[in-house]
């Protein structure tokens, strides 16, 4: 089945810092979710990218389907953006496969 | 209705007991999708419904568990004799069939089980 890698484990950054956080997938997708997991563990949807650039706000995401990899780009980071960030691969049978995530920590 | 709701949140037991966490999809969903999530780990598929036939179990999916979703809208999951190691976040999302691929799946909060 799919691998979903995602790298940094974790990372730390200083309030106003910019971020990438990247996704790497072993096969073809239909489909790829970045999400936000917050300290509650409630999941939030950030993006449905299986190609191109999606931006929303100071979040932007990039998937290039044929290099097999998405990156998630956070830009002038706050501490609300603290938390754990997952991608999530969407394999030919509809299923959700996540990376291992990526730990966040924005300090003032 | 404004997501998918998960009940309960927390739920602490004996080992040994059994537990029934509930899931109410979004009205128009027919797809409803169990994840566990242990801690440091990402969530990992346990077994997804399409209406109200179970299409798929995972080979986490032990005897003890078991899941239904018998009229096509909430679903239950059953865990039967915990352990210690049953202990994790089991996270509940709906889809549509037409709009997985659009759209992705919705989450719930999730049901936190702790066995002690």
């Amino acid at each position: 089945g799919i691998q979903v890698e995602q790298s940094p484990p974790d990372l730390i950054l200083q309030e106003g810092a910019n971020s990438t956080l990247r996704c790497n997938f072993s096969d073809s997708v239909n489909n790829l979710q970045w999400f936000h997991q917050n300290p509650w563990g409630q999941l939030i949807n950030l993006f449905y990218i299986p190609s191109g650039t999606k931006q929303n706000g100071r979040l932007s995401a990039t998937t290039v389907a044929t290099e097999r990899y998405s990156l998630l780009y956070i830009s002038s980071s706050q501490t609300t953006d603290s938390g754990v960030y997952f991608c999530a691969a969407l394999n030919q049978g509809g299923k959700l496969i996540f990376g291992q995530g990526t730990e966040l920590s924005v300090k003032p | 209705d404004t997501g998918v709701s998960q009940d309960p949140r927390h739920k602490i037991t004996k080992r040994g007991q059994n537990v029934t966490f509930r899931c109410d999809p979004i009205s128009e969903h027919n797809r409803l999708y169990w994840y566990r999530q242990t801690l440091g780990q990402g969530p990992e598929f346990l077994t997804y419904f399409q209406n109200e036939a179970q299409l798929e179990k995972s080979r986490l999916l032990s005897d003890r568990f078991s899941a239904e979703r018998p009229k096509g809208s909430f679903s239950t999951l059953e865990i039967q004799r915990t352990e210690q190691g049953d202990s994790a976040m089991y996270l509940c999302a709906s889809s549509s069939e037409q709009g997985v691929i659009n759209y992705g799946y919705t989450f719930g909060s999730g049901t936190r089980l702790t066995v002690v």
